[in-house]
């Protein structure tokens, strides 16, 4: 059905708390993102997934971690989230090509 | 430095005019670069790919252009309807390939009126 699903779609934490994001894709894609969408900023990549446990990082991974563990799912945590980092996460997939890159439809984090 | 920039900021038109938006950039090497559409809420739906060094695409209402030696690139959208009301956003890849690195764009948010 070539979509990328996230979960959840709204979300409220207190500071401090953990936080886990996830993300499937229906594709097979080996490549897999999470992005932040701040107000007046193009999105920033966290984290980028080659492929199952081939993970690296993005321009902005401080305070973050990822785990792919299955080609269709591409979690991002959160330990002890702070207040800053509130905002809007994207995953992503792409293929291999990167000609075809999908877009979950997001996840809006609050931490209070 | 912010790579890739997008003007206007803002953009209100009413229904049925064209409109044209803007994308400059300084992102080397720039492979492609897309156009994503945004609604309010949503994710981003790709609209359009450029490629070549000069380069032209027509997707509907919504044509593109690109010239890798200004790098430059115009979003026109014909006859807007108010679903055309969403951000755009001017994405520039480094590579034509998953490896390569996605250089975002703030966006311009078009408002369409009745």
């Amino acid at each position: 059905d070539m979509k990328v699903t996230q979960m959840p779609r709204y979300l409220i934490k207190r500071m401090g708390e953990n936080v886990l994001l996830e993300c499937g894709q229906d594709m097979s894609h080996e490549t897999m993102y999470w992005y932040r969408q701040d107000p007046g900023l193009g999105l920033q990549l966290i984290y980028i997934s080659y492929d199952v446990d081939s993970n690296s990082e993005g321009d902005i991974p401080k305070g973050y971690r990822v785990s792919r563990k299955k080609r269709e799912h591409f979690s991002l945590i959160l330990d002890s989230a702070k207040t800053n980092q509130t905002s809007v996460y994207f995953c992503a997939s792409s293929s291999r090509s990167g000609e075809r890159l999908f877009f979950g439809h997001g996840t809006k984090l609050s931490v209070l | 430095k912010t790579q890739v920039e997008q003007s206007p900021q803002s953009l209100v038109v009413r229904q049925g005019e064209n409109c044209v938006l803007q994308c400059n950039y300084s992102v080397t090497p720039d492979n492609h670069l897309r156009w994503f559409k945004q609604d309010t809420g949503k994710g981003l739906v790709s609209l359009t790919v450029l490629v070549d060094q000069k380069d032209k695409t027509s997707n509907g209402r919504y044509s593109a252009t690109l010239d890798k030696d200004a790098k430059h690139s115009t979003l026109h959208i014909t006859a807007t309807l108010l679903d055309d009301t969403a951000t755009y956003i001017c994405v520039v890849g480094d590579r034509g390939s998953a490896l390569g690195r996605l250089h975002f764009g703030a966006g311009t948010q078009l408002i369409v009126i009745p």
